[in-house]
């Protein structure tokens, strides 16, 4: 079973619209955390938002936030007020257990902000 | 700021070659990782080290090693280039204490064709 899945592999939004990318995954590991990254056309993959399972409140990080549904299992990103600048491909990835901790990445989505 | 370095952004290799992809970390972390990326698959983890001279399989080590003499350095070995390893590498460093814990750093990427 995937760890980590992104069902949208392209979504288009109008600049200044807020969108929401969704992430679900599966972890029977009660110690396991969810990470959004951006990966611009330049390649490099930039850090948005982190969640520990054991945070009781949703992350945000200025127009980033991140929609927690533990019972759903799902991790959605929320980018409110949309930036062309915020074309890019998104991946959600999540780590599990203590110790070393391995990360596993989603597929990713494509979001393309519209002028 | 962290700042994760790869020497090279793009390569051309023939197949048969031994290719050496480095990477160098600033901010002094004890694990480095090296991914590879392919359009559909996100990022899979080849290998990864916790600290310098220790090494453990990710993922898909399978034509790949890895070399961790220094703590700031962290090299992907390619002993005999095949074309199947035409892909996108990111190398990652990542905090193991504090406030960004568990947090990954990525470096821009190394995009390698092998011919």
């Amino acid at each position: 079973a995937q760890k980590i899945t992104q069902t949208q592999p392209g979504m288009f939004v109008q600049e200044k619209e807020a969108v929401t990318l969704d992430c679900t995954y599966d972890t029977s590991d009660p110690s396991y955390g969810l990470f959004w990254y951006k990966q611009p056309s330049s390649g490099e993959m930039i850090f948005l938002i982190y969640q520990g399972s054991y945070d009781q409140q949703n992350a945000t990080e200025g127009r980033y936030s991140l929609n927690f549904q533990k019972a759903r299992k799902s991790a959605n990103l929320v980018i409110s007020a949309s930036q062309l600048g915020d074309s890019a491909m998104y991946f959600c990835a999540m780590r599990e257990g203590m110790g070393y901790q391995k990360v596993t990445f989603g597929t990713g989505t494509k979001l393309q902000v519209i002028p | 700021d962290v700042k994760v370095t790869q020497s090279s952004r793009y390569l051309v290799k023939r197949t048969g070659e031994k290719v050496f992809l480095e990477c160098v970390q600033d901010m002094d972390h004890e694990n480095m990782f090296w991914y590879r990326q392919d359009p559909g698959l996100g990022l899979r983890l080849i290998y990864f080290s916790y600290d310098v001279k220790m090494k453990e399989k990710g993922d898909i080590p399978e034509g790949y090693s890895v070399s961790r003499e220094k703590k700031e350095r962290f090299s992907l070995i390619l002993e005999s280039a095949s074309t199947n390893q035409t892909s996108m590498y990111l190398c990652a460093s990542r905090e193991t204490t504090g406030k960004a814990k568990n947090i990954q750093y990525f470096g821009a990427g190394t995009r390698l064709s092998v011919l």
